[in-house]
């Protein structure tokens, strides 16, 4: 399974665009990358998943360079209600769900 | 309805008791699966079931004890936990337990052993 590297936190004000950067340098070549969300005292929650290039949602949007070796979640115009910790996941296999360390966002007025 | 549901939510209990945790999910999913998961940390995966099969074990100590009734429900049963085993206990499911399948998660069981 591939390692991933997050920031620990961010911090954003309501209304601006929120990008967390996942570093994956030993992706593999067949791996996806996945994020969930997670609010306090819930479970996590699938966000988006990509393979290359940009996917978007009505959620967010994930960007994967060309040598996807990186992956960045933009989450626009952020509110308090996405305060919250997200999880970058690369690879796994079988339905076995390897979680990072995570980012908590904390979203402020 | 993409619900997962988890009873109880809060649990407390010595190290001599035996008490269960219950999972149910009504999405006609075929995997289940059972995280752990301490305060500050990502969840870690404990078990997984599909079609009613436990098909991983991640060498969780014997003291957990999971079982698989029938498709929609899943249980953990706990027998002499320790106090390290205080944390949230997740479930989740997913279509067959398949590579790339969204995963959904219940609320969770915070337990808390004395």
């Amino acid at each position: 399974l591939a390692k991933t590297t997050q920031p620990i936190s961010m911090d954003s004000y309501e209304g601006q665009e929120v990008n967390i950067t996942c570093s994956h340098n030993n992706i593999a070549t067949n791996d996806y990358i996945t994020w969930y969300q997670q609010f306090p005292s819930q479970g996590p929650r699938f966000i988006i998943q990509g393979y290359k290039t940009k996917v978007t949602n009505e959620v967010a949007s994930l960007f994967i360079p060309a040598d996807r070796k990186s992956s960045t979640l933009s989450l626009p115009r952020v509110s308090l209600s996405d305060t919250a910790v997200y999880y970058c996941l690369v690879g796994g296999s079988w339905g076995k769900l390897q979680f990072g360390a995570g980012t908590q966002v904390v979203v402020t007025p | 309805d993409t619900e997962v549901t988890q009873t109880p939510k809060h649990l407390v209990m010595g190290m001599t008791n035996k008490k269960s945790l219950k999972c149910e999910q009504h999405m006609g999913h075929r995997a289940m699966y059972w995280y752990k998961q301490k305060a500050k940390k990502p969840p870690e995966l404990m078990f997984v079931y599909s079609y009613e099969k436990l098909s991983i074990n991640e060498s969780v100590p014997s003291r957990f004890s999971p079982e698989c009734p029938n498709s929609s429900l899943l249980n953990l049963h706990l027998h002499a936990l320790q106090p390290e085993d205080s944390a949230l206990y997740l479930c989740a499911s997913s279509q067959e337990g398949q590579y790339l399948e969204t995963q959904y998660f219940g609320p969770g069981t915070r337990l808390l052993v004395l």
